[in-house]
C-alpha cells in the first residue's frame, strides 16, 4: 500500500500569512486529490491533479503536482480564518482498486483573525 | 440535495454494547465506504462495496460487519464495542469514472464514544 506523507502535521498561523502544505510517497502517483475538512463535517475534495508539474488553481489555493509524480502541495495565499480545517491528500490504490483511496494523515490549519 | 446521510450524529456506547451505523447515498453511485478516523491517522479504510450484494474487506475490519442489500444503503455494525472503537466514523460514495480515479462523497460523520 503506498504510503503518504503530509507536512506539517499542525499549522497555526494569523490571517493575511501564506502557508504551504506538502505531500509525499516514495512511490508514483497514478494521480492525487486534495480534501478539506471542516470541523464537525466530512473531507470534500478540492482538486484532482494528473499531470506531472500540473498546477492548478482554485481562488487564493494553487496545487501543485510534482513532474516525477512522488508529490504534490498546496499552497495558500493570504489565508482567512475560513480556510481553518484538516487537509488531507489522496490517491488511488492503483490496479483493480474499485475507487479506493489511500489519505495522508492530514494537516490542521487554523488560522487566527 | 442529500447526498451521503450518516445516522446517528452522536453515540455513547457501553463496553459490550453493539449497534449499527447507518449511511444512506441518492446519488446512485455503486462504490460505498467505511472510514474510521482518529486524532492525526488520516482516514482508514474499515469496508467497502461496489455494489449491493457485494462487501470486502478494507485495512481495519476487524470487530465491524457490512451488508449491502440495496445500492442506497451500507450500515456498519459494531459488535461487543471496544474503547478502541471510539472514533469518528465516515462513510462515502463514488462512482466509477475509471482512469485516474474516483471522486469519493463523504457523509458528516458520527461520533462514537466506547466507555
Amino acid at each position: 500500500t503506498q504510503l503518504l506523507e503530509q507536512s506539517p502535521q499542525f499549522l497555526s498561523i494569523q490571517e493575511g500569512e501564506n502557508l504551504t502544505v506538502y505531500c509525499n510517497s516514495s512511490s508514483v502517483f497514478s494521480s492525487l486529490q486534495w480534501y478539506r475538512q471542516e470541523p464537525g463535517e466530512g473531507p470534500v475534495l478540492l482538486v484532482t491533479v494528473v499531470t506531472g508539474g500540473e498546477v492548478k488553481k482554485l481562488k487564493r489555493l494553487t496545487f501543485q503536482f510534482g513532474d516525477a509524480r512522488k508529490d504534490s502541495s498546496l499552497h495558500i495565499t493570504a489565508a482567512q480564518p475560513g480556510d481553518t480545517g484538516l487537509y488531507l491528500c489522496a490517491s488511488p490504490r492503483g490496479g483493480t482498486s474499485y475507487g479506493k483511496l489511500t489519505f495522508g494523515q492530514g494537516t490542521i490549519l487554523t488560522v487566527h483573525p | 440535495n442529500a447526498g451521503v446521510t450518516q445516522t446517528p450524529k452522536f453515540r455513547i456506547l457501553k463496553i459490550g454494547q453493539s449497534m449499527t451505523l447507518q449511511c444512506a447515498q441518492d446519488m446512485n453511485h455503486n462504490y460505498m465506504y467505511w472510514y474510521r478516523q482518529d486524532p492525526g491517522m488520516g482516514l482508514k479504510l474499515i469496508y467497502y462495496s461496489v455494489g449491493a450484494g457485494i462487501t470486502d474487506k478494507g485495512e481495519v475490519p476487524n470487530g465491524y460487519n457490512v451488508s449491502r442489500s440495496t445500492t442506497e444503503d451500507f450500515p456498519l455494525r459494531l459488535e461487543l464495542a471496544a474503547p478502541s472503537q471510539t472514533s469518528v466514523y465516515f462513510c462515502a460514495s463514488s462512482y466509477t469514472t475509471g482512469g485516474w480515479g474516483n471522486i469519493q462523497y463523504f457523509g458528516a460523520g458520527t461520533r462514537l464514544s466506547v466507555l
